[in-house]
């Protein structure tokens, strides 16, 4: 199984949205509803921001969301705050109880 | 609420196995949870390792079943990994991590540990 592709980084000033892309395969991404992202700050474990798609655990803000489209998943940060720079990571369920992550995407908040 | 904490050797030799505990408070592992372990070498991005289920079942990456096993011992609430032959390629911070089932995400996470793998 290969990683997810995610593009290496991201950018957007204070107050504005930016949008990050998974890309996978009809193996994992595009045969699940099991799509998960993860927040990771420098020097820290990942932090859980979103599982099954678009659902949140409790306590994760609302201007974290995500979707999905056929082998593509999203995760959208709305209203960028400072602390919101970090690395995300998606992740996916792969069938055969396997589980793939993403390549990673930076997000600067300018 | 539930806390994981990673321990074991910081260095390991070329070939020799890596092992490592996870000692989870907070939470009994015997409970109907997925205990799982993921890696990421310095500056790259997070690799699944593999999970065990509170029964004992398990499941491995495929690109490490080979080396890879997990064990659960219920009498002191931890889970451990061990990796056999190891190379360079295996140096990476190894965090533990629960998810409550294989599809839903990895919700709570240690705080890691780095292994280097040099002679």
């Amino acid at each position: 199984q290969s990683a997810l592709t995610q593009p290496p980084s991201a950018s957007g000033s204070p107050g504005q949205s930016v949008t990050i892309s998974c890309t996978g395969t009809s193996s994992d991404v595009g045969s699940y509803n099991y799509v998960s992202w993860y927040q990771q700050h420098p020097g820290k474990a990942p932090k859980l921001m979103i599982s099954e798609v678009s659902k949140r655990p409790s306590g994760v803000p609302d201007r974290f969301s995500g979707s999905k489209s056929g082998n593509t998943a999203s995760l959208t940060v709305s209203g960028l705050q400072a602390e919101d720079e970090a690395d995300y990571y998606c992740s996916s369920y792969a069938g055969s109880n396997n589980y793939v992550f993403g390549t990673g995407t930076k997000v600067t908040v300018l | 609420q539930v806390q994981l904490q990673e321990s074991g050797p910081g260095l390991v030799k070329p070939s020799d196995t890596l092992s490592l505990t996870c000692a989870v408070s907070g939470y009994s592992i015997s409970s109907s949870n997925w205990w799982g372990w993921i890696r990421q070498p310095p500056g790259k991005g997070l690799e699944w390792i593999g999970y065990i289920y509170s029964s004992g079942s398990t499941y491995y990456n495929p690109s490490l079943k080979s080396r890879v096993t997990i064990s659960l011992d219920t009498s002191k609430n931890q889970f451990s990994l061990k990796l056999s032959s190891v190379t360079a390629m295996d140096t990476a911070v190894y965090y533990c991590a629960k998810t409550p089932c294989v599809v839903c995400g990895f919700d709570s996470w240690g705080q890691g540990s780095l292994v280097t793998v040099s002679s």
